[in-house]
């Protein structure tokens, strides 16, 4: 059974610049959350996805979208990209109904 | 905003010695609070997962101890080993949902010295 997978794992991008992200649950699961984590901090509250809606959402600027499709895989859109988004973004996976959160290894986007 | 404390920011300790870290949170509107353990370059692993007041968690030589009146949370390593090496995160769901967003504390890391 695989976990929560992320693609890329690496990122370099430039100032100005678009990026995706990508995201497939845990088998099973129904709900997406995307984290981001800057250096030395706690992972931070972006949005989550639930039956392809945003259902709830961070104190993250409208630079930052979501998508889930209907397999419950999930993208994190980032447009006009600003140095201070250079962060860990991770993805975890859940089931609305418990609620307990499971972890992908993150994609490291770097921003020159 | 919701503001999650963790404490210390970081602890070296020898193998063999047991440990213990500090979350603190709001207690208000309070749902779960929520124990990770998260080694360098893997996923961060779901520990703990407590609800009530008073509730205690173990798994193996590491447990948990939590006090919603006063809004914290106890994680206890018992006979550290070197691969208890990791950054240990509390986060908070409140609200009233479990399927909300997590509230993280900054981390307390861990190295445990052979």
């Amino acid at each position: 059974d695989a976990g929560v997978t992320q693609s890329p794992t690496h990122l370099i991008k430039t100032r100005g610049q678009q990026v995706t992200l990508r995201c497939s649950p845990k088998s099973g699961h129904d709900t997406v959350s995307w984290y981001q984590q800057a250096l030395g901090q706690g992972p931070q509250f972006i949005f989550q996805y639930y039956e392809e809606e945003e259902r709830q959402r961070g104190n993250f600027p409208d630079r930052f979208s979501g998508h889930q499709f209907p397999n419950y895989s999930s993208e994190l859109n980032v447009n006009a990209l600003l140095l201070g988004d250079s962060a860990l973004y991770l993805c975890a996976s859940s089931l609305v109904r418990t609620g307990n959160q499971y972890f992908g290894p993150g994609t490291r986007l770097t921003v020159t | 905003i919701l503001n999650v404390e963790q404490s210390p920011q970081s602890l070296h300790v020898q193998e063999g010695d047991s440990t213990n870290f500090t979350c603190s949170f709001p207690s208000s509107n309070f749902y779960a609070l929520h124990w990770y353990r998260w080694e360098t370059a893997k996923s961060p692993e779901a520990l703990f997962v407590m609800t009530l007041n008073g509730d205690e968690k173990k798994k193996g030589r590491i447990s948990a101890t939590l006090n919603t009146k006063e809004g914290y949370s106890y994680l206890y390593i018992k006979g550290s080993q070197p691969e208890d090496s990791a950054t240990y995160l509390c986060a908070l769901s409140a609200g009233g949902t479990s399927y909300g967003k997590l509230t993280f504390g900054q981390g307390t890391i861990l190295t445990v010295h052979p």
